[in-house]
């Protein structure tokens, strides 16, 4: 299958500071990786495209200064909340496609919960 | 502009029973349909795709039905089993491939002993 993973699986940080994310793609190698975030008992909403070597595709309303996508490899992508706020608490999800298929089927990673103090 | 849509929010059933999830879109130019289930705290995992040139297409419990005509998809979950519990999104992809996805609202699944 085609495996995604994040880290870290949570995080707890103050308000101010900075955190990044780790998306990888374990077993096939992806140009293009995509970065969610969810709120509870809502559905995803795609924040940015993240493309290996080029600057990363934000969604309208995304402050791309406030959300740092940096796609250095094939398999690595990393999203950085800068200046995180109690408001950028939620659940961040990375997804790819395996190139296998053609690019029709995305896979997702776990997640990872962010809380802002 | 394009959009997917489920008709409920919450399915509650009992064990054994027969899950039907459904989800209307407004837009026909897709090429592919693609059902994910969300347990709690996990990200989604692909459970069924269709392409837009099938009717139905089967899988182990879950079976994915395409009306074109009426713009509606569906998931069909046989046996339910309280494991079933989840949220479930459909979701669609244009014709060409490495696109992002149009994701529905979501349907919670409540699968009691």
């Amino acid at each position: 299958g085609a495996v995604v993973s994040q880290h870290p699986s949570w995080v707890i940080c103050k308000s101010g500071t900075s955190v990044k994310i780790e998306c990888r793609s374990l077993d096939f190698q992806a140009t293009t990786m995509f970065w969610y975030r969810q709120f509870p008992k809502q559905s995803l909403m795609l924040m940015a495209t993240s493309n290996e070597g080029s600057k990363a595709t934000y969604e309208q309303g995304v402050e791309k200064d406030k959300f740092l996508i940096n796609h250095a490899s094939l398999t690595l992508s990393t999203l950085t909340v800068t200046s995180a706020h109690p408001e950028d608490s939620s659940f961040y999800i990375c997804s790819a496609y395996p190139p296998r298929d053609g690019g029709k089927t995305q896979y997702f990673g776990p997640g990872t919960r962010l809380l802002v103090l | 502009g394009e959009s997917v849509g489920l008709h409920l929010p919450t399915l509650s059933v009992q064990e054994g029973d027969n899950s039907i999830i459904n989800c209307a879109y407004s837009n026909s130019a897709s090429d592919y349909f693609i059902w994910y289930k969300q347990e709690s705290g996990k990200g989604p995992q692909f459970i069924i795709d269709i392409r837009s040139n099938m009717d139905k297409r089967q899988g182990q419990r879950v079976t994915v039905l395409l009306n074109k005509t009426v713009k509606h998809l569906s998931l069909q979950i046989a046996a339910t089993q309280p494991g079933d519990s989840a949220v479930y999104f459909c979701a669609k992809s244009p014709n060409t491939g490495f696109q992002k996805l149009v994701f529905g609202t979501g349907t919670r699944l409540l699968v009691s002993p």
